[in-house]
């Protein structure tokens, strides 16, 4: 199983661009979840899914949207980039309970 | 909203010296989880405790729950150069969502 895999790795945008960050695990989780990670800080939940078809907000959506089409999908969708979304994003699944991270994408925003 | 509290933020260690980190909940978790974050990495589940009073070993790794289910604590005896790395809490909820404390960042010196 290759777990949680995330793309890209690395990027950077310019101001007002918009991307995808793709989010795929193999493990039949029905739970999914995405992350960001400032410097030194926590993990702040954007959004979270709790199956196919089913999402909702976490703590800091604003800027983000998200779909679940699938068990496996779960990209994170960003629009209009703002410097302030210079983060590391992670996605997680789980059963729930222990929760699985894929590497993390590094985005940048100038 | 509910809010999880991790102190201290960095703890600076001998090798051979023990550690602890605090992780204090404004509302009741029905569990809580830790994770770790090597350096560059994602974070790593390392355990969940779920029962008022809770204390489990992993090797030189002692996790408690405390008896109102508001706060725990991680313990490493005698660190290890590859004990070195961000340790979080997370507490659970509501069901499926986790909410992180800020972090335990943990170097040790040789």
């Amino acid at each position: 199983n290759a777990g949680v895999t995330q793309t890209p790795k690395f990027r950077i945008l310019k101001i007002g661009q918009s991307m995808t960050l793709q989010c795929t695990q193999d493990m039949n989780h029905n739970y999914m979840y995405w992350y960001r990670q400032d410097p030194g800080m926590g993990l702040k939940l954007i959004y979270y899914s709790v199956g196919a078809g089913i999402t909702d907000k976490g703590e800091v959506p604003n800027g983000y949207n998200v779909s679940r089409s699938t068990t496996e999908d779960f990209p994170l969708r960003l629009e209009l980039a703002a410097p302030s979304q210079t983060s590391v994003y992670f996605c997680a699944s789980s059963l729930p309970n222990e929760q699985f991270f894929g590497p993390g994408t590094r985005l940048t925003v100038l | 909203g509910q809010q999880v509290m991790q102190i201290p933020q960095y703890q600076h260690v001998q090798e051979g010296e023990d550690f602890t980190t605090y992780c204090n909940s404004s509302t009741t978790l029905s569990n809580i989880q830790w994770y770790k974050q090597r350096p560059g990495g994602h974070p790593v589940f390392l355990i969940q405790l779920v029962k008022s009073g809770e204390v489990k070993k992993q090797k030189r790794l002692t996790f408690q729950f405390g008896e109102a289910k508001k706060n725990s604590s991680l313990h490493i005896t005698a660190t290890q150069t590859t004990d070195v790395g961000t340790y979080f809490c997370a507490g659970f909820t509501s069901y499926g969502k986790l909410t992180f404390g800020q972090g335990t960042i943990l170097t040790v010196h040789p």
